[in-house]
């Protein structure tokens, strides 16, 4: 049990749907993360949230679209997506600016399958 | 840009030890992570360097030169339940993890 969960653990969808990952973490931290994972790539960061503010978009197209309500949820939802875009998406959070480490601590990823 | 580099894949033997290196050319340095992951989970934290030298926790070690630009993973006396990949990330001057492709480890008995 890492603390930080996603739902769902699958998703299978069509080009023209629209969906949403959630992520949840109990750690109390102040910071989340979003991360794309393909095979045999470096994580890709999508977006950074620090205290709830975007601080982070690296080139994300916009068919990838964020949203943090408060601090210990974020979501990303998904439209149009294309095959390329299937891969496991991965949360983190990291409590930031604190000194020490600041390690991310990732939940279990949602495996995402355009077709 | 920035890189970080790690092999493919090792394999190594039940009870041995085995080094994992990763060299790395970021903008700016402000300390490196080793994280494992097992097959279809999540990556978790293994170590932390931001110092030179080597930090020890217990069968793991991590050891950095950052006048180098390198780091290693030391692991000893090997457990089948070691098998998994090992990334290696960099946190440069704007404070974000900049990720290695990670080194897959099979442990063979």
């Amino acid at each position: 049990e890492t603390g930080v969960t996603q739902t769902p653990r699958h998703l299978v969808m069509g080009m023209t749907n629209k969906k949403s990952l959630k992520c949840e973490q109990h750690l109390g931290h102040n910071a989340m993360y979003w991360y794309k994972q393909s095979a045999k790539k470096p994580l890709e960061l999508m977006f950074v949230y620090n205290f709830k503010e975007q601080t982070e978009n690296n080139s994300v197209p916009s068919r990838f679209s964020p949203e943090c309500p408060n601090s210990s949820h974020l979501f990303l939802h998904l439209h149009t997506l294309q095959p390329e875009d299937s891969a496991l998406y991965l949360c983190a959070s990291s409590q930031a600016g604190e000194g020490g480490p600041g390690e991310q601590y990732f939940g279990p990823g949602t495996r995402l399958t355009v077709t | 840009g920035q890189n970080i580099d790690q092999p493919t894949e090792m394999t190594a033997t039940e009870g041995a030890i085995v080094q994992i290196n990763c060299t790395y050319q970021t903008s700016g340095f402000n300390g490196l992570f080793w994280y494992q992951q097992h097959a279809g989970e999540a990556p978790t934290f293994l170590s932390y360097n931001v110092l030179d030298g080597l930090e020890e926790k217990g069968r793991f070690s991590s050891f950095l030169s950052r006048s180098k630009g390198y780091s290693y993973l030391l692991l000893k006396e090997l457990q089948m339940k070691d098998s998994a990949s090992y990334l290696c990330a960099v946190r440069d001057s704007n404070y974000q993890l900049i990720w290695g492709a990670g080194t897959k480890l099979i442990i063979k008995p």
